[in-house]
């Protein structure tokens, strides 16, 4: 059973817009999330993180909400660049730095020059 | 540094036969996790080892896997005997501490 769901399995966005990929979970013990980039061929990359006891993070182009009351995150990428085309997997746990990190199945973010 | 080293990039084998997948963790690393991503479920958890020693195997899916480490950098996942639903790619993972993972590059299982 997901518990971390990521819906979208794909999105395409134009080159210098916002990009906005969301992620779902059903655990309301997790208080750690964490985004990872992924490109072909290779593993995936950390990207960025947020506890539960914030609502936003950023870094870079890079922010992340978190809506406890909705169990709902989202990473917004501003202004999108085609380097950004990647698999982007949404993680969590139940705890900063817990063993088991439960992901979800990924959306594919495809850039438009 | 070299990052997590993970071989063979390309497993195809047939249905029945032993698959042993080879991990190199980052020196200095002490925890290590072996993961398997598929299109259904996304990356899911097998087994991981802190200093070594097996702490969490509740994720590896039948008594056909084993993961073993031997050393700080070095350790192994076999399937055997493997299936065509085994099919999939399997990542190697390692962290000091409570930092981030950092993933190899995986090795992709076909099983015919």
């Amino acid at each position: 059973d997901q518990q971390v769901k990521q819906n979208s399995p794909s999105l395409s966005v134009q080159e210098g817009r916002i990009s906005i990929l969301n992620c779902d979970y059903t655990n309301s013990m997790f208080d750690y999330f964490l985004w990872y980039k992924k490109y072909p061929a290779e593993g995936p990359t950390f990207l960025i993180s947020i506890s539960s006891i914030k609502d936003k993070n950023e870094d870079g182009r890079f922010t992340v909400f978190l809506n406890k009351s909705a169990k709902h995150l989202s990473l917004h990428i501003v202004p999108s660049q085609p380097g950004d085309s990647a698999v982007y997997f949404c993680a969590a746990s139940a705890r900063t730095g817990a063993n088991n990190l439960f992901f979800g199945t990924g959306t594919r973010l495809t850039v438009i020059p | 540094d070299a990052g997590v080293i993970q071989s063979p990039r390309h497993e195809v084998t047939e249905m029945g036969q032993e698959v042993t997948l080879r991990c190199k963790p980052i020196s200095g690393h002490n925890s290590l996790f072996w993961y398997r991503q598929t299109m259904m479920r996304g990356l899911e958890l097998l087994i991981y080892f802190n200093n070594n020693v097996p702490i969490d195997d509740s994720g590896m899916p039948e008594d056909r896997f084993s993961a073993k480490m031997p050393n700080a950098s070095f350790s192994t996942l076999k399937i055997q005997p493997s299936e065509p639903r085994d099919s999939a790619v399997y990542f190697c993972a390692s962290r000091q501490g409570l930092r981030s993972l950092h993933f190899g590059n995986g090795t992709r299982l076909t099983v015919t």
